[in-house]
């Protein structure tokens, strides 16, 4: 399976931008890029996800460097609703459908 | 409200009970999910539904027994659980199991505490 990398923890100040950095190195072409976080005590939410190009939803920014091997989940103005466990994974097609959660990024939020 | 529902929020057991977790979609999806989160582990993908068939069984005891009767609605029989079976039980959904672009859309959780 190809794996990400993700810093264990950020903090952030609130409404203040917060880019969270995934590391995909061995990535492969058919890989989608999704990013969930949860909140405490509560099941994973997904939060967006893209396959080459930029994303942008209601909740964040997706931006995936152009040789796909790493990504930026964007908060454009972090809240106190926003401190969760955000997990960078990869999903892939066919007989490699599973949804890998790592360890991801504890962010707190500082009001 | 993410669309899926799981029942019962909080489950205490003793080690000789039988119990059941259940889950239900409302969202059309042809796909379910049981996923296991222990205290300070990842997510554990622990069975996959499509279309009432299962397709994945992640070598989980067969204390664990789950049950799609329908493509809406998925359980988890429990019996003669350990203590280190308790955890967040999380049952999730999704249009397609095996296309990588759909969104997986997961309940709030069963918590389990094995006595």
């Amino acid at each position: 399976d190809a794996k990400t990398t993700q810093p264990n923890s950020m903090e952030s100040n609130e409404e203040e931008p917060v880019h969270l950095p995934c590391n995909h190195s061995t990535i492969s072409g058919t890989d989608y890029i999704h990013w969930y976080r949860q909140l405490p005590s509560q099941g994973p939410e997904y939060v967006i996800h893209g396959l080459t190009s930029n994303v942008n939803n209601r909740m964040a920014s997706l931006a995936i460097a152009e040789d796909r091997k790493s990504s930026t989940l964007i908060l454009h103005r972090a809240t106190l609703r926003d401190a969760a466990v955000y997990y960078c994974i990869l999903r892939s097609g066919g007989s490699n459908y599973k949804l890998t959660f790592g360890k991801g990024t504890l962010l707190t939020v500082n009001p | 409200e993410t669309g899926v529902t799981q029942t019962p929020r909080h489950l205490v057991m003793g080690m000789t009970n039988k119990k059941s977790l259940k889950c239900e979609q409302h969202l059309g999806h042809n796909a379910m999910y049981w996923y296991k989160q222990s205290a300070k582990k990842p997510l554990e993908l622990m069975f996959v539904y499509s279309l009432e068939e299962r397709v994945e069984n992640n070598s989980v005891p067969s204390r664990f027994s789950p049950e799609c009767p329908n493509s809406s609605h998925l359980f988890l029989h429990l019996h003669t659980l350990q203590p280190e079976d308790s955890a967040l039980y999380l049952c999730a959904s999704s249009q397609d199991f095996s296309r990588p672009g759909n969104t997986i859309y997961f309940g709030e959780g069963s918590w389990l505490t094995v006595v």
